[in-house]
């Protein structure tokens, strides 16, 4: 079976400080897709990235920055200089790869991120 | 990126009448959509997986025939809650996926249902 966990319930920074959310993950599949999204107060889903588990070299996207180590089952994602705009929680996601394509995401159970001005 | 809608956006309505959330994907064919539900402060769960021209494929625990999923066309899925009751107050997301090769999953921007 497949399982994120988001072991960080809630965090609080200071604006411009760098902050790191953890996520680790447990699947048999040998393929997988790894995902980070973004759930503001209105609470539509902001996609992030996802990351094929061929692909284990970090990403960088602006302030954001993705760790994926195969090895400890985590893909972290950190965001450096931090703005309140950041405030909201992030959800790590996981997801079988099949020919189909109908395969859903299994959802960690997010870290609520305040980022405080 | 693709395009998810989902009407209404937010609906209340009274304990045992029914309510219909519509998932639409505007810009591509999705012979698969998803249900998802996230109660407050929650995760999302998965409820249902929505075939066109087939039967919704239910998780565990969902209740099919008080969660009715029609996925009647490549665009449209419908979920309709019936004799809503307060504890079926949530957030409901859908998401749908583009064919092949990419297998992209677009999620709509949710519904939120309170039923008083």
């Amino acid at each position: 079976a497949q399982k994120v966990t988001q072991a960080q319930t809630e965090i609080s920074v200071v604006e411009k400080e760098d902050v790191t959310l953890d996520c680790v993950y447990e699947t048999r599949d040998t393929t997988y897709y790894l995902f980070w999204y973004k759930q503001p107060p209105s609470g539509e889903l902001v996609f992030l990235i996802r990351r094929n588990s061929f692909d284990e070299q970090n990403e960088i996207s602006g302030r954001y920055s993705w760790n994926f180590q195969k090895s400890t089952s985590s893909f972290n994602f950190t965001i450096t200089a931090s703005q309140v705009v950041d405030s909201a929680v992030y959800f790590c996601a996981l997801s079988e790869i099949s020919d189909s394509g109908n395969t859903p995401l299994v959802f960690g159970k997010g870290t609520r991120l305040s980022v405080i001005a | 990126g693709a395009v998810v809608s989902q009407h209404p956006s937010r609906v209340i309505c009274k304990s045992g009448t029914s309510v219909k959330i519509e998932c639409r994907s505007l810009d591509f064919q999705a012979t698969t959509m998803f249900w998802y539900r996230q109660f407050p402060k929650q995760s999302l769960m998965l409820m249902a997986t929505s075939n066109e021209g087939s039967k919704a494929t239910y998780e565990q625990g969902v209740e099919k025939d008080k969660f009715l999923i029609n996925h009647a066309s490549l665009t449209l899925s419908t979920l309709t809650v019936t004799s809503a009751h307060p504890e079926d107050s949530s957030f409901y997301i859908c998401s749908a996926v583009t064919g092949d090769p990419l297998y992209e999953q677009y999620f709509g921007p949710g519904t939120r249902l309170t039923v008083t």
